[in-house]
């Protein structure tokens, strides 16, 4: 079945102390992506990767890095948690040539006190 | 300027209402244009792809305006089902970009 797995779905946090949000797809899509979703503010883009090695700034990237060491696994390291990272994250992976739909996880709630 | 602007609504409808959506986007360079439906915080899904031409899907029928730059989304004979924020998806050459999302509620 073609997914992008995230892990994990519910993660409570203390201000300081680093983590990873995993993100996995079996679809060998070239594009993937991190979201934060915030009430009134939408689908903001944090990172991107075109491809394996390749990752570029969304919009709001500060606070946040990512590697794409491999095609399938997109991870997103937040090195120093802070309260304003409180959010729902979603990644999304694409087949970018082709430009068709793009598949999304289910969603990382987390919440930084 | 944002790449995608979407009236975050929200739009209360009555069953039976034809609701439209609008979305406006800034690079002229944007190849592809979809609309999604996201269900109460949990993850977006594809509701449709839009097509120059136009295209329609049952109730759903979905246009893109390339002069001026925006695209639209109408639901005919809404279902209390169609409730769900419906988010505007833009792609040009860095990434797929969302609007904020139309948050639509249909009424009994």
């Amino acid at each position: 079945e073609a997914q992008v797995t995230q892990n994990p779905r519910y993660l409570i946090t203390v201000t300081g102390k680093k983590l990873t949000v995993t993100c996995s797809q079996n679809m060998n899509h070239e594009y993937m992506s991190w979201y934060r979703q915030d009430p009134g503010l939408g689908l903001r883009q944090i990172y991107y990767s075109m491809n394996v090695e390749v990752t570029d700034k969304g919009d709001v990237p500060e606070g946040y890095k990512v590697s794409r060491k491999e095609k399938r696994n997109f991870p997103l390291i937040l090195e120093s948690p802070s309260p304003n990272q409180t959010s729902l994250y979603f990644c999304a992976s694409m087949q970018w040539r082709s430009q068709t739909e793009a598949f999304f996880g289910q969603g990382t709630r987390l919440t930084v006190v | 300027r944002k790449e995608v602007e979407q009236d975050p609504g929200p739009f209360n409808v009555p069953e039976g209402a034809t609701v439209a959506f609008n979305c406006t986007y800034s690079n002229s360079a944007s190849q592809s244009f979809f609309w999604y439906r996201q269900d109460c915080r949990k993850e977006p899904k594809l509701l449709m792809s839009v097509y120059s031409s136009g295209n329609e899907d049952g109730r759903f029928t979905a246009q893109l305006n390339r002069a001026s730059q925006y695209i639209s989304l109408l639901i005919r004979d809404s279902k209390l089902s169609d409730s769900a924020t419906y988010l505007c998806v833009v792609s040009p050459t860095r990434g797929i970009f969302f609007g904020t999302g139309t948050r639509l509620t249909v009424i009994p």
